[in-house]
């Protein structure tokens, strides 16, 4: 099973500034990484996926980037609804996995 | 894209059976797969397995294989997952969501929460 580990676990940061995150893949996953984000009492939406895609109606301030283990989503200009957690997730083999998550959060 | 509405909470005895249901609408049903991912309190998604609306072919996480069973139904565009021999732990939000065979899951249904207790 491919581990998915997420850097940092909270990231505080303050509205307007940038926010960067990170996960690793315990091998390979070529480019099948996706971004999720999830609010409280909602399900996750996803963000991004082939690693650099942004899904449909996911604003330009959301990007990703990387390949093979790692991998990156950067958050330009964080507004009050952007703080929330943020899953990675490889579907490069099953089972598919998720990483632990970042809590982005209002500095 | 679609949209995916689940059944209402459940509340079972250990060692009991839960099946949760998720309909599907506007997009084609039989043309995806549905994934179910389960979410503890507190925790991180869990990937449950995925099941073809087209031909039934299921992929289960191991840790699940021997209690659960995902299936699909075209003629309702409705699939479900059935959990069994249920224990305290299997406390959870579970989800639905609409993806092909090893691709990210776009659409999510609102999660169906399962709470086991005596």
């Amino acid at each position: 099973e491919i581990v998915m580990t997420q850097s940092p676990a909270t990231l505080s940061v303050s509205p307007g500034e940038r926010a960067t995150l990170s996960c690793r893949a315990s091998q390979s996953v070529g480019r099948n990484l996706a971004w999720y984000q999830q609010k409280p009492g909602q399900a996750p939406r996803l963000l991004i996926f082939d690693a650099s895609t942004r899904a449909t109606g996911v604003p330009a301030m959301f990007s990703g980037s990387g390949s093979g283990t790692d991998f990156t989503l950067t958050i330009s200009s964080l507004q009050s609804e952007d703080f929330a957690v943020y899953y990675c997730q490889q579907y490069n083999y099953w089972p598919v996995t998720f990483g632990q998550g970042t809590t982005v959060e209002i500095k | 894209q679609g949209q995916l509405v689940q059944s209402g909470g459940e509340v079972k005895m250990p060692g009991a059976a839960v099946k949760v249901s998720c309909k599907a609408s506007g997009y084609t049903f039989s043309a995806y797969g549905i994934t179910w991912v389960r979410q503890a309190p507190g925790q991180g998604p869990e990937w449950m397995g995925w099941v073809s609306a087209y031909n039934g072919d299921t992929n289960y996480a191991r840790k699940f294989q021997d209690r659960v069973t995902m299936t699909t139904d075209t003629s309702t565009t409705t699939a479900y997952m059935e959990l069994r021999s249920l224990r305290f732990d299997d406390t959870a939000i579970y989800y639905c969501a609409k993806s092909p065979f090893l691709r990210p899951m776009d659409v999510w249904g609102k999660g169906t929460t399962v709470t086991v207790s005596s």
